[in-house]
């Protein structure tokens, strides 16, 4: 069974329509949550860290939030331009000195002009 | 500032080859990963090295082995190259707060 499940695994949006990406996760000790944009061909890119339950942070167009068991990025009039993966992690609380992430498989966005 | 770099950007090789993959990262960071990503299954972590003189396998270590040169340096081998392997490779650091930096990747295909 995934640790970290994204849904959708694609999404289609037009310009200026507003959406939710989520991301449910199973661990039992959350130490973090975790949010990537990654670009075709490129590394994922690191948006935002949520570490308790209602959480929220903010990014221009982006918002990511934080339950008990899942967490949203809401995407508010997007463009073009936010056309990419978005990638969710988790860190559960594990040995001093060990900070592994547990990826989800991640949710495709286009953003049709 | 170059952050995390990773050489080569691609690499074709053949079954039974070697070679290895090199990361550097100048953000003074302790701790040091490498990932594979396939199509549908995600980021893997494959090794890390919690900090300079220590490395631990992770979920997908079986036909690699890494080195951590030093603070800046951690390398990863294929000794023996398999079409398995062919992936997109991406190293990636860490200070203690956990949020990870990512290479821009190696796109390796094993024929």
């Amino acid at each position: 069974e995934d640790q970290v499940t994204q849904s959708p695994e694609a999404l289609r949006l037009q310009e200026g329509e507003s959406s939710s990406l989520n991301c449910s996760y199973t661990v039992s000790g959350l130490r973090g949550l975790f949010w990537y944009r990654q670009d075709p061909g490129k590394g994922p890119e690191f948006l935002f860290t949520l570490y308790s339950a209602g959480e929220e942070k903010e990014k221009e167009r982006l918002k990511a939030t934080l339950t008990k068991k899942e967490s949203f990025l809401h995407i508010t009039a997007p463009k073009p331009e936010d056309s990419a993966t978005y990638l969710c992690a988790v860190q559960e609380w594990s040995g001093a000195g060990s900070y592994q992430l547990t990826f989800g498989k991640g949710t495709k966005l286009s953003v049709i002009p | 500032n170059a952050g995390v770099t990773q050489t080569p950007k691609f690499q074709v090789l053949k079954t039974g080859q070697s070679m290895t993959l090199q990361c550097a990262q100048d953000m003074n960071h302790n701790s040091m990963y490498w990932y594979r990503q396939d199509p549908g299954m995600g980021l893997r972590l494959i090794y890390y090295s919690a900090s300079e003189g220590t490395t631990d396998k992770g979920e997908v270590p079986n036909g690699y082995n890494v080195s951590r040169l030093n603070k800046r340096e951690f390398s990863l081998r294929l000794e023996s190259a398999a079409p398995s392997q062919t992936s997109v490779y991406f190293c990636a650091t860490t200070e203690r707060e956990g949020t990870q930096y990512f290479g821009p990747g190696t796109r390796l295909t094993v024929l």
